[in-house]
């Protein structure tokens, strides 16, 4: 069981916006502003596309965007394109144990 | 421009040893910190750990205590993961993730990633 919580799978058609949501508690999510979201595609290694809740690296589309409420990280992509279908995960700073992150279970996303 | 390349493959009997390399380009070595994420299949990803490319002090994630070994061999920019007494369960492809900057403690660059495989 992943320390913190997303949906299994998500979908939209291209041009569409969708969220995926990523829930975890006060000692992860909730407490810090160190969120970060990963794309993987089927056989490759993943990306990172979202830093500290909602920040982008240098490449990445704007398309895709990040925030946060309360213990809860969502990451939005718009304009959805055949390329975004890929499994994306949620990462969090958690105080639970000593300097330590979790991942998210990953959602797979799926462009209709 | 920044590259990890890791080790190839492994098939490893049940209590054997593996030790996977990951091995930088593009950059300081010493001037990031490496991390190592499991990916056992079909399923997410974990976090292991880290390991101080300046120091060489490693940080274990729960459950990656023991059997697992995290080193450095900075004269050739090459971090290692060294897993001891392979059990079925350690199937998975194991990344090296470099931290995205000195102070961003996020995985912005990633190997491509071993299949180690444990079976008799």
């Amino acid at each position: 069981q992943s320390a913190l919580t997303q949906p299994a799978s998500v979908s939209g058609s291209p041009g569409q916006s969708i969220t995926i949501s990523c829930t975890g508690t006060s000692s992860d999510v909730g407490g810090y502003n160190y969120v970060s979201w990963y794309q993987q595609h089927p056989g490759k290694a993943p990306k990172l596309m979202i830093y500290e809740v909602s920040n982008r690296p240098s490449g990445v589309s704007n398309r895709f965007s990040g925030s946060k409420s309360g213990n809860t990280a969502s990451l939005t992509i718009s304009g959805l394109q055949a390329e975004d279908e890929a499994d994306y995960y949620c990462s969090s700073y958690t105080s639970s144990s000593t300097l330590s992150a979790v991942f998210g279970g990953g959602t797979q996303l799926t462009v209709l | 421009q920044v590259q990890l390349v890791q080790s190839g493959s492994e098939l490893k009997k049940p209590g054997a040893s593996v030790k996977v390399s990951c091995k930088a380009s593009g950059y300081t070595f010493t001037s990031y910190a490496m991390n190592w994420v499991r990916q056992a299949p079909g399923q997410g990803l974990e976090w292991m750990g880290w390991i101080n490319t300046n120091t060489g002090n490693p940080t274990y994630a729960q459950g990656f205590t023991g059997r697992f070994v995290f080193s450095l061999d900075t004269s050739v920019s090459t971090a290692y993961l060294q897993i001891s007494s392979l059990k079925a369960e350690d199937t998975a492809v194991y990344y090296c993730a470099r931290d995205l900057s000195p102070v961003l403690r996020y995985l912005g660059y990633w190997g491509q990633g071993t299949l180690v495989t444990v079976s008799s």
